[in-house]
């Protein structure tokens, strides 16, 4: 069973932020949490990840929450490129690749 | 970022038959991993494919309906065997370099 719920769908008005949070109240210590994202039907595209400290890199930002139990994904300014289904994924355990999906977060961008 | 190629990215097949998915990764790896996603649905782990041993599956998948090859660090197959109508999916390899896991771009198969 996935270990994020996330909300199934969220608006976001293009140039502004899209704010994406997720759960993961029973991640352990050494999970990292992953965001990846899916457009028509393509691969899963990488975005960011990160285990404790909040992470930025060109494309998003990663919020997590002290306690772990949460994140939120930002994407500063969002385009209409950037609608897609986005998930959040807790990696199993850090000596496995093994990634678990649940139902992730349709953004849909609007002019 | 890894180069992670499928092939073929699209098939339509006749029901009964089957059909093998290849997946080249750009580098070597220890662990290729196989997923479905059935249309509409989120995507599924089938099975961890370990170079020199045989494949792990999940929960609900065998190897005699998905057996899968890994001859080498960068390269394995998925068939999908005896197909039906339920069998059409994207099926998506993945894999690790450094600490990111990327993901092919899929091979779209349509049973008929």
């Amino acid at each position: 069973d996935a270990k994020t719920t996330q909300p199934p769908s969220m608006d976001c008005a293009e140039g502004r932020a899209a704010n994406l949070p997720c759960n993961h109240s029973t991640i352990s210590g050494n999970e990292y949490v992953y965001w990846y994202r899916q457009i028509h039907s393509q691969g899963p595209q990488y975005i960011i990840h990160g285990l404790k400290n909040n992470e930025t890199n060109e494309m998003a930002s990663l919020i997590i929450t002290e306690d772990r139990k949460s994140s939120t994904l930002i994407l500063p300014h969002a385009t209409l490129r950037d609608t897609a289904v986005y998930y959040c994924i807790v990696r199993v355990g850090a000596s496995t690749d093994k990634l678990i999906f649940g139902t992730g977060t349709r953004l849909q961008v609007f002019p | 970022s890894a180069v992670i190629s499928q092939k073929p990215s699209r098939d339509i097949c006749q029901r009964g038959t089957s059909l093998t998915i290849q997946c080249q990764v750009d580098s070597q790896v220890t662990m290729m991993f196989w997923y479905r996603q059935q249309p509409g649905q989120s995507l599924t782990l089938i099975a961890t494919a370990n170079q020199g041993s045989e494949a792990t599956y999940e929960s609900g998948f065998v190897i005699d309906k998905f057996p899968i090859s890994r001859p080498n660090l960068t390269f394995s197959t998925l068939t999908v065997s005896n197909m039906s109508p339920e069998d059409s999916s994207i099926y998506l390899c993945s894999s690790r370099q450094g600490n990111t896991i990327y993901f092919g771009e899929g091979s779209w198969l349509t049973v008929v």
